[in-house]
Formats: C-alpha cells, structure tokens, sequence
C-alpha cells in the first residue's frame, strides 16, 4: 500500500499478557517512529529508528516495553505484562529520512490496545 | 525539554469565518513546527511545517501559520472556514539540534465549524 499500515487495528488483551504491535512504513523510508496516544492526549514519543537500530529510544515508558526494527523495514512494538495503564492508540510513522527540517512524518491509522 | 501548550481544547466558528487555533511552544534552540489535523478513524495528516524563513507558512487544504518568535507562537489560521474543516488539530515542536528527529505534540484543539 502506500500508506503506513499497522495492524491490527484494534487489540484486546488481558492483564499481565504479552502484545505485539506491527508496523508496516512506507517503502523506502529509513526513518521509523512509535508514538502513544492516550485518550484525550497529544501523541507521546516512544522510540525512532533509523534503519535497523533504535536510534533514540528515550520515550519507552520502562523496560516492559521494546521494539525492533531488524531488516530496517517492518517494526514491532512489544510490551510485556501489560497494564490497564498501557491501554491507548499505539502510533507509527515512517519518514524518507531522519531529521524532519527536510521531510515530513506520514502517519499510519494506529493500533487501539485495551488491556482489561 | 520541549513542550507544546493548545491552549484551547474547543474552538468553534461559524462557516466562512475565519479560524484561529493557538499554538505556543518551548525548546531550545530554533524551533521546527509543525500543524498536523487527525479526522476520525484516520491517520494524522500533515498540514504544514516552519523550519526557517518567511514567519508566515502556507500548507494544505488553505490552511497558514505564523510564526512568531517573540511571543513562542506559531497558531492556524484558515481566511474561510469550511465545514469539512471540522476535526482534531495538534500543534507539534521538534528542537533543531539534538531532538530533531523527536516530535512533541500539544493535546489538541478540537475544531467544530458550524453550518
């Protein structure tokens, strides 16, 4: 597709499970990015690739949460024993290049986590 | 840090009035902002970005911004609202050294242009 695609769009998962979020970029772009979208809230930073490694994850909430990036294309964001807290709209976004002076970030629909 | 404050939660405007959405922000060093609108059930959009130059930028759908440095403001504006403007507007920084990679958003005005 042309877009940024994440799937799934939605996810219920109960307290204490293990989840994985896909993101798929748009082709060819080396820059790719996770945010969180609480209810009500501005999208938070989570963690930037470029290319294959993470290249400034200082917005990961602590070490429940990781994501990988391994051939620079698809990323999955994985949180392990998740909380009610972590329930939110989990959103991608690629870029052609890091560094926004010179691009822009396309954002993907999101996925909605509810844990219960 | 950075930060971004959308002052206003709710603007509403009637059809073909003009539309203001205010937008302050903090960082260090030059700014790079940004306006992006979210519809429902849909990505968010890019609208428009300031990086350098002219203070006042022109971007999607005849939607500006202005950039004032002084005030740390860089609010929408729109001549002619329409009702298909209607949606959620967030309001984004990004630091030009360091974190220029790392977008920080404001919570979002929402937008009701009224028939």
């Amino acid at each position: 597709g042309a877009g940024v695609s994440q799937t799934p769009s939605n996810k219920v998962t109960e307290k204490g499970k293990y989840v994985e979020l896909r993101c798929d970029p748009i082709s060819g772009h080396t820059a790719l990015y996770w945010y969180r979208q609480s209810l009500g809230q501005g999208p938070e930073f989570l963690i930037y690739f470029q290319g294959t490694g993470a290249a400034d994850d200082s917005g990961l909430p602590n070490d429940r949460f990781f994501a990988v990036r391994p051939e620079g294309s698809v990323s999955t964001l994985k949180i392990q024993r998740t909380e009610r807290g972590d329930s939110a709209v989990y959103l991608c976004a690629s870029s052609p290049s890091g560094g926004l002076m010179n691009t822009e970030a396309f954002f993907g629909q999101g996925t909605r986590l509810t844990v219960v | 840090a950075q930060s971004v404050a959308q002052p206003e939660d709710q603007v509403n405007v009637a059809e073909g009035n003009p539309l203001t959405v205010k937008c302050t922000y903090s960082v260090s060093g030059n700014p790079y902002l940004f306006w992006y609108v979210q519809y429902p059930n849909r990505g968010l959009q890019f609208l428009l970005k300031y990086i350098t130059g002219d203070n006042l930028v022109k971007g999607s759908y005849g939607f500006e911004a202005e950039f004032n440095k002084s005030q740390t403001s860089f609010h929408l504006k729109k001549p002619s609202a329409l009702v298909s403007d209607s949606a959620l507007y967030f309001c984004a920084v990004s630091g030009s050294s360091g974190s220029a990679r790392q977008l920080t958003f404001g919570s979002g005005t929402q937008l009701t242009v009224l028939p």
